[in-house]
């Protein structure tokens, strides 16, 4: 099992829907990372959180600690907003050192 | 303030080659991150650097590969004798800050190439 797990896989919407994409970790971390990854693979960082919730533009991030679950939220989604979102844990043990452990991430394709 | 560079942005290789993979961080960046993502799957860690320190190479195969970030320059990912199995995208990731609290390591908030794309023929 993953210790980084996220759903769905594969998610398609039409333009205007909010969009809600899960990530669940199976020990304590220090924070989580949202990215984006574009066509053509560059990657940007959306989101670093380690309590409560962020929210940039269209898009909001939240996390319970006590769950170990993040979610982010796409509201009014655009066919721009089309990549793959993956989230990548900072994992609260010693073997993880300062490195993160990614999902498998969630390729969202919004239609016009 | 230009962000994380990284060149070449492809690169192409013949089996037992060798391949050299740039990273420049931000301005400001002492922290270094290289990752893996080989086709269709997701991003792996290789290696995490410091100016002239090689902190955590856990992620990075034992033979072939190579890592350095020295006092002046780029961070250089090095990969000798090429085989077909290394054609992946390498992204280098920067950070102002990293660490540790106690025996947990931390990350800052990672700033991202455009990663460089290998193809070993």
């Amino acid at each position: 099992k993953n210790e980084v797990e996220q759903s769905p896989q594969n998610l398609t919407a039409q333009e205007g829907e909010f969009i809600t994409i899960n990530c669940s970790y199976s020990v304590g971390i220090s924070a989580l990372h949202w990215l984006q990854q574009h066509p053509g693979g560059g990657i940007v960082s959306l989101f670093m959180l380690s309590s409560g919730k962020k929210k940039h533009g269209r898009l909001i991030a939240t996390i319970n600690i006590q769950e170990k679950h993040s979610s982010l939220h796409i509201t009014a989604s655009h066919p721009r907003d089309s990549a793959v979102y993956i989230c990548a844990a900072q994992l609260l043990i010693k073997a993880a050192g300062n490195k993160l452990t990614f999902g498998g991430g969630t390729r969202v394709l919004v239609k016009p | 303030n230009a962000g994380v560079m990284q060149n070449p942005r492809h690169l192409v290789r013949r089996r037992g080659q060798e391949a050299r993979l740039r990273c420049s961080p931000m301005k400001g960046h002492s922290h270094v991150y290289w990752y893996r993502q080989l086709p269709e799957e997701g991003l792996k860690f290789m290696v995490y650097l410091q100016k002239e320190n090689i902190i955590d190479e856990s992620g990075m195969p034992k033979e072939r590969f190579s890592a350095e970030f020295p006092k002046e320059g780029p961070s250089i990912l090095r990969i000798q004798q090429v085989v077909r199995g290394d054609s992946a995208a390498y992204f280098c990731a920067s950070s102002k800050t990293s660490g540790t609290i106690g025996l947990v390591g931390y990350t800052g908030e990672l700033f991202f190439g455009e990663g460089s794309r290998l193809t070993v023929l």
